[in-house]
């Protein structure tokens, strides 16, 4: 059965202080690997993907890594409006409907 | 930009009340989703749309049907609404995929409270 684990469950940061958030997965054959933000009482909102192992793709402060096994989202020098819970969702080759596995995500604090 | 549409932020509704949860999308989809998102449960899938009136069961199908006569459409329904259903509901849709990954986007999600 396909599976994500999003680890830690809860990161709280101060402003400026670099972390990264991992996201492991299981699939038999990854089409995609995507990353959410989702603020409090919003729908998630669309980050990354990433398809091979050795991408990386970068926005802002954010940059998303794929290995075989794992997806590391770092975050440089974060802000307070980085806080957010993000999630990690994967694509399995063998899906021909498009169907997403969610982690259960990690809430980022930052704080001034 | 993909828009995904939900009819309410928020809904109060009464036990055994039907419900129906309205989800548009803007961007000729194929695949349209429903999720419900509960502290400390995540994302779960209750049923997905890969076509006009073509459906499949998620992992949480229980108490639920759903619709899709337009391609555009998605609704989801609450047959006898009962407090264990209070949860936000979010709807997505995605491009069925080809060669590639096809990213899902979510509307702003419906918080139901069942009382």
């Amino acid at each position: 059965e396909d599976q994500v684990t999003q680890s830690p469950e809860a990161l709280r940061l101060q402003e400026g202080e670099s972390s990264s958030l991992n996201c492991s997965y299981t699939v038999s054959g990854l089409r995609g690997l995507f990353w959410y933000r989702q603020d409090p009482g919003k729908g998630p909102e669309f980050l990354f993907t990433l398809y091979s192992a050795g991408e990386e793709k970068e926005k802002e402060r954010l940059k998303a890594t794929l290995t075989k096994k794992e997806s590391f989202l770092h975050i440089t020098a974060p802000k307070p409006e980085d806080s957010a819970t993000y999630l990690c969702a994967v694509q399995a080759m063998g899906s021909t409907l498009g169907r997403l596995y969610f982690g259960r995500g990690t809430q980022l604090t930052v704080w001034p | 930009d993909v828009k995904v549409t939900q009819s309410s932020r928020y809904l109060v509704k009464r036990t055994g009340e039907k419900v129906f949860l309205e989800c548009v999308q803007d961007m000729d989809h194929e695949n349209m989703f429903w999720y419900r998102q509960d502290p400390g449960l995540g994302l779960r899938l209750i049923y997905f749309s890969y076509d006009v009136k073509m459906k499949e069961k998620g992992d949480i199908p229980e108490g639920y049907s759903v619709s899709r006569e337009k391609k555009e459409r998605f609704s989801l329904i609450l047959e006898s609404a009962s407090t264990n259903q209070t949860s936000m509901y979010l709807c997505a849709s995605s491009r069925r995929p080809g060669q590639g990954a096809s990213e899902a986007f979510f509307g702003q999600g419906t918080r139901l409270t069942v009382v």
